[in-house]
């Protein structure tokens, strides 16, 4: 079983749409990270956070640290939104575990 | 633009072949990683550097070899690789261990 895991795997949504992108871990973390992959590769970290809610634009990530869980919110979907949505969490002496991603495709 | 440049962007190689990776940062951070991502499945560390010293070699075969020659530049040299070997080599960096992760575009090797 991994340490992060996400839900959905595969999510489709109609442009507009509010979308949310499920995580839950089971080990001790210092920080929860959203980070986003559109096809071609390369992976930019979107949120990292140790508590609470952060937002920026249309995005929204919140976490439960009691819980050990995180959500990553997209209002007003868009097309350019498409792409792999992976969690990830680190812990002190720089060891990070991965989801196995989330892939998002938004049609106009 | 993260700030971390890989070349070459794609890579197909013979078995026999002996090829190089590159990863380049200058946003002065003193860890560097190469993970490697495998369809449907989590990225997977293989190396960690933190101040040019390797730290961290995740059980990985002998025919990947990193070098760091400085705190910038990050290679991963590839010998007699197989065919399961083919997957999206991602760099990265950041400032010190736990913090954001900066990524590179990732080399899609195929192992012929």
């Amino acid at each position: 079983k991994n340490e992060v895991e996400q839900s959905p795997q595969n999510l489709t949504a109609q442009e507009g749409e509010f979308i949310t992108i499920n995580c839950s871990y089971s080990v001790g973390i210092s920080a929860l990270h959203w980070l986003q992959q559109h096809p071609g590769g390369g992976i930019v970290s979107l949120f990292m956070l140790s508590s609470g809610k952060k937002k920026h634009g249309r995005l929204i990530a919140t976490i439960n640290i009691q819980e050990k869980h995180s959500s990553l919110h997209i209002t007003a979907s868009h097309p350019r939104d498409s792409a792999v949505y992976i969690c990830a969490v680190s812990q002190p002496g720089n060891q990070f575990y991965f989801g196995t991603g989330t892939s998002l495709t938004v049609i106009p | 633009e993260t700030g971390v440049t890989q070349t070459p962007r794609h890579l197909v190689m013979g078995m026999t072949n002996k090829k190089s990776l590159k990863c380049e940062q200058h946003l002065g951070h003193n860890a560097m990683y190469w993970y490697k991502q495998s369809a449907k499945k989590p990225l997977e560390l293989m190396f960690v550097y933190n101040f040019k010293e390797q730290t961290e070699n995740n059980s990985v075969p002998s025919r990947f070899s990193p070098e760091c020659p400085n705190s910038s530049h990050l290679f991963l040299h590839l010998h007699t690789l197989q065919p399961e070997d083919s997957a999206l080599y991602l760099c990265a960096s950041n400032q010190k261990p736990g913090e954001k992760l900066f990524f590179g575009s990732g080399t899609q090797l195929s192992v012929l």
